[in-house]
């Protein structure tokens, strides 16, 4: 069964560090997403992205935030200057072209530390 | 916007005892799923049930769409049934397609 990828598993950062997180969505999907799971809590959406711009963005996706296709295939989560807060288990998912009433499929996720 | 709740918060079994989990929301749905989330962090899709019931070996889950609720069970569970079990919706005719997650269920089956 086709998966979502998502690379670095693990990635650790100084504070004030730009990271880039990367995901492979499965290759017939055209939604993509970024979901966040501070530890111990709950999974909190960030953005969805459809056709090349972003489609909808929640209260936690500022200016420090951006998402990029660079290619047909990689679809990326930038964070400009890290802050310890920003640490948390990040995931990606996708879902096919009709997006209601079809499952997203997640990625493994990264989990990014902060110091 | 639409609120999700998920109970018990907590849930300790025997190994081979029988369970459910209930998630209920407060608004229409046209997507609903379950995750099992392992202890290494990993969201394992378990069904996609915006209505109806399905079934996978030794879970089941049922969504009545009508009275906004959905169940999660799991029969004779396994040590490797434990973790985190999370329902996630999508509101009809609301955003662009995010889901909302409730705040899970912990489950902890003890041999």
């Amino acid at each position: 069964e086709p998966e979502v990828t998502q690379t670095p598993s693990h990635q650790v950062t100084q504070m004030g560090q730009e990271v880039i997180l990367r995901c492979v969505p499965i290759s017939n999907h055209l939604y993509f997403y970024w979901y966040r799971q501070i530890l111990g809590q709950k999974v909190e959406f960030l953005v969805s992205f459809y056709n090349n711009e972003i489609s909808e963005k929640s209260e936690i996706f500022d200016d420090q935030f951006s998402v990029e296709r660079p290619d047909g295939s990689n679809f990326t989560l930038k964070i400009r200057s890290t802050k310890l807060e920003d640490s948390a288990m990040y995931f990606c998912a996708s879902s096919v072209l009709d997006r209601v009433f079809q499952p997203q499929h997640f990625g493994d996720g990264t989990r990014l530390s902060i110091l | 916007g639409i609120q999700v709740e998920q109970s018990p918060p907590d849930l300790i079994l025997q190994e081979g005892a029988n369970s459910t989990l209930r998630c209920n929301f407060s608004d229409s749905v046209n997507n609903l799923q379950w995750f099992h989330q392992n202890p290494w962090g990993q969201l394992i899709n378990l069904f996609y049930i915006p209505s109806g019931t399905k079934q996978n070996g030794r879970l089941s889950a049922t969504t009545v769409a009508t009275e906004r609720y959905s169940l999660l069970y799991i029969s004779s569970s396994q040590t490797t049934d434990s973790g985190v079990y999370f329902c996630a919706v999508m509101n009809y005719g609301g955003s662009q397609g995010n889901l909302i997650f409730g705040k899970g269920t912990k489950l902890s089956v003890k041999p």
